[in-house]
């Protein structure tokens, strides 16, 4: 059974700092997604990972994944407050269709 | 434009009553998916679906159906509601294992 976590829950961080959010899964994917959360809102996706090495770069978010080790992980540059969020990431559990396993989430508090 | 789309965006039932969440998505995508999103939880798979007249169980089925009887729409049934039941549910459908899932915007449920 696939599990996915990711660390840390919470994150404070001050605006310009830089810092990195984990997804780690417990058996074999090679497509992983990134999504963000506001408050009281939908999903928003951010990244789609398909293959290992894979790199995506949106902004001040970057996020890489490592098939082998079964991680994933989503770098903030410079924070900004309008980064503050939930992002979640979502593990593929593979074959034909894409039912995707969430983690518990990260939220993100950027402050000035 | 493409949407996905839920409703009611929020309903307040009693114990025991029989709800039904409707989602219906236009990007004519054959897999579509129900979440529940708790505190501490991240999103669970409830039920899911490949395409019509194929429904499969997540890991939180127990007290919950759905139906496919054409592609775009995927109506989630709670047979006799629980206050476990309480929460913030969300339908997503995804097209290729090759893109992102769609999420809608979310129905928050509360069961007195």
């Amino acid at each position: 059974e696939l599990k996915v976590e990711q660390n840390p829950l919470f994150l404070s961080m001050q605006e310009g700092k830089n810092y990195t959010i984990y997804c780690n899964y417990s058996t074999t994917s090679d497509r992983l997604y990134w999504y963000r959360q506001d408050p009281g809102k939908s999903l928003e996706s951010l990244f789609v990972l398909l293959s290992n090495g894979a790199v995506k770069q949106e902004g001040r978010l970057m996020a890489s994944l490592d098939t082998k080790a079964r991680l994933s992980t989503l770098h903030i540059t410079a924070a900004v407050h309008d980064l503050s969020a939930t992002y979640f990431c979502a593990v593929d559990e593979g074959g034909a269709t894409n039912k995707l396993i969430f983690g518990t989430g990260t939220l993100l508090a950027v402050q000035p | 434009d493409a949407e996905i789309t839920q409703s009611p965006r929020h309903k307040i039932t009693e114990t025991g009553r029989q709800v039904t969440l409707a989602c219906h998505q236009t990007w004519n995508h054959n897999n579509m998916f129900w979440y529940r999103q708790d505190l501490g939880h991240g999103l669970r798979l409830i039920h899911y679906s490949y395409g019509v007249h194929d429904t499969n169980k997540g890991e939180v089925s127990d007290g919950y159906s759905v139906s496919r009887s054409n592609t775009e729409d995927l109506p989630l049934t709670l047979e006799s509601a629980a206050s476990s039941q309480t929460s913030v549910y969300f339908c997503a459908s995804s097209g290729t294992v090759y893109t992102e899932a769609f999420f809608g915007q979310g129905t928050r449920l509360t069961v007195v």
